[in-house]
């Protein structure tokens, strides 16, 4: 079975700052799809960025970009210039394409951005 | 408006009794889902829908059943609401167009089973 790892339960940077949260998954399937939702405090789960695992190019969404590497079966999201509308949750999730819709999430990061 | 839109946002209710949660989604998806949030969790699925006419349980989905009324509106009920059943539920949708499926929440309804 899949499973998704986010190793820091909290995080805190400073504003304007860069700051990169950790994912890990366990998978056997050479195609999937990666994903990183963002929860702010009310408590609405918004997409940040997705990635194909079949794509080599790391997804970039403005200040959010992603560092996958499929070998070591990691998931990095690094947020630049961070903004103090940037505090919430994060999670990873992972899904595959055959046994699709369904979204098999990590425990979450908590960031907090300070002013 | 939200395209995908949960009633009630909060709801609080005795063991025992029956409730139900409704989400509705105005972005045309054939597909859609129910999710629990439970604190230090991520999401868990509980039943998801492909189409009116398909069902299908996720992994919790012991003590819930669903009802997928036309193509825009899932409801969840809990036939008989336990206090381990308080949590943060979600609905999704999503489209397979473009081959990569994304998943668009809700904004989601707090339980609180006493």
């Amino acid at each position: 079975a899949q499973t998704v790892t986010q190793s820091q339960p909290e995080m805190s940077v400073q504003e304007a700052e860069t700051v990169t949260l950790s994912c890990t998954y366990d998978t056997s399937e050479s195609n999937y799809y990666l994903f990183w939702y963002k929860q702010p405090p009310s408590r609405q789960m918004i997409l940040v960025i997705r990635q194909e695992a079949y794509k080599q190019q790391n997804a970039t969404e403005n200040r959010f970009s992603v560092n996958f590497q499929k070998a070591a079966k990691s998931f990095s999201l690094k947020i630049s210039d961070s903004q103090l509308g940037d505090t919430a949750m994060y999670f990873c999730a992972f899904m595959k394409p055959v046994a699709a819709g369904k979204l098999i999430f990590g425990q979450g990061t908590t960031l907090q951005v300070k002013p | 408006d939200a395209d995908v839109t949960q009633t009630p946002r909060n709801r609080i209710t005795k063991t025992g009794k029956r409730i139900m949660l409704e989400c509705s989604q105005t972005k045309g998806h054939d597909r859609m889902y129910w999710y629990r949030q439970d604190p230090g969790l991520g999401l868990r699925l509980i039943y998801y829908s492909f189409d009116v006419k398909d069902i299908n349980k996720g992994e919790i989905s012991d003590g819930y059943s669903v009802s997928r009324q036309a193509q825009a509106k899932f409801s969840l009920s809990l036939e008989s609401a336990i206090p381990n059943q308080t949590a943060l539920y979600f609905c999704a949708t999503s489209d397979t167009t473009g081959g990569l499926e994304t998943q668009y929440f809700g904004p989601g309804t707090r339980l609180l089973v006493l």
